[in-house]
């Protein structure tokens, strides 16, 4: 079945450093593919997305590119801020009304 | 952009209780709802995916008699935890999608905690 890996967690950064949290996947087809943040007590917000191959997503600085040929879909962010503190999750999704795979969330936590 | 509204945040109630949980398209029709469970610092477990009027599907090792769960309009669904126990403690989270199959709206979750 379809799956999502992400990098293990958590991941500690310094202000203003360079973000990039590792997403692989498994699936037949050619699914869309999503990044999700939530912050401390609250749901999951979609942060970005991309539907097929080569498509970058882009949102509050983030990026990530859906690449086809290495099944990846890497979080970027040139330079983070405390607000960026969150936990943040790959998902894959079919098309049509199906559920997200997620992958196992990223803790990140950027201090001052 | 597209709100989905969860109801209560969060529940703290004693063994035996049931406790119901909705969820709320608020500016589009949800034709599915996904409730998803979350463990402590663990992803989102699917539960269940009901589609308006129809029974819901769940998802291998979830007890449809313990959760049950609602989705009689395109704008609302609802979970009920049936004579909940302390290992049903958790955080639950539903999720909305439209006809066009439209990215997934979240819930804020509802945080339950049974005494």
């Amino acid at each position: 079945g379809d799956s999502v890996t992400q990098m293990e967690g958590p991941v500690t950064l310094s202000e203003e450093a360079f973000l990039t949290i590792n997403c692989t996947y498994t699936a037949t087809g050619y699914p869309s593919l999503f990044w999700y943040v939530q912050y401390p007590g609250e749901g999951l917000q979609l942060l970005l997305k991309a539907t097929k191959a080569d498509d970058k997503g882009s949102n509050k600085g983030f990026e990530a590119t859906y690449r086809k040929e290495t099944t990846s879909f890497h979080l970027e962010k040139g330079s983070v801020q405390v607000s960026d503190s969150a936990v943040y999750f790959c998902a894959l999704r079919h098309s049509g009304n199906t559920p997200l795979v997620f992958g196992k969330g990223t803790r990140l936590s950027v201090i001052a | 952009g597209a709100v989905v509204s969860q109801h209560p945040s969060r529940v703290i109630c004693k063994s035996g209780t049931s406790v119901k949980i909705e969820c709320r398209s608020l500016d589009f029709q949800a034709t599915t709802m996904f409730w998803y469970r979350q463990f402590p610092k663990q992803s989102l477990m699917l539960m269940a995916t009901s589609n308006e009027g129809s029974k819901a599907t769940y998802e291998q090792g979830v007890e449809k008699d313990k959760f049950l769960i609602n989705h009689a309009s395109l704008t609302l669904s609802t979970l009920t935890v049936t004579s909940a126990h302390p290992e049903d403690s958790s955080f639950y989270i539903c999720s909305a999608s439209g006809e066009r199959g439209e990215p997934q709206h979240f819930g804020d979750g509802t945080r339950l905690s049974i005494l």
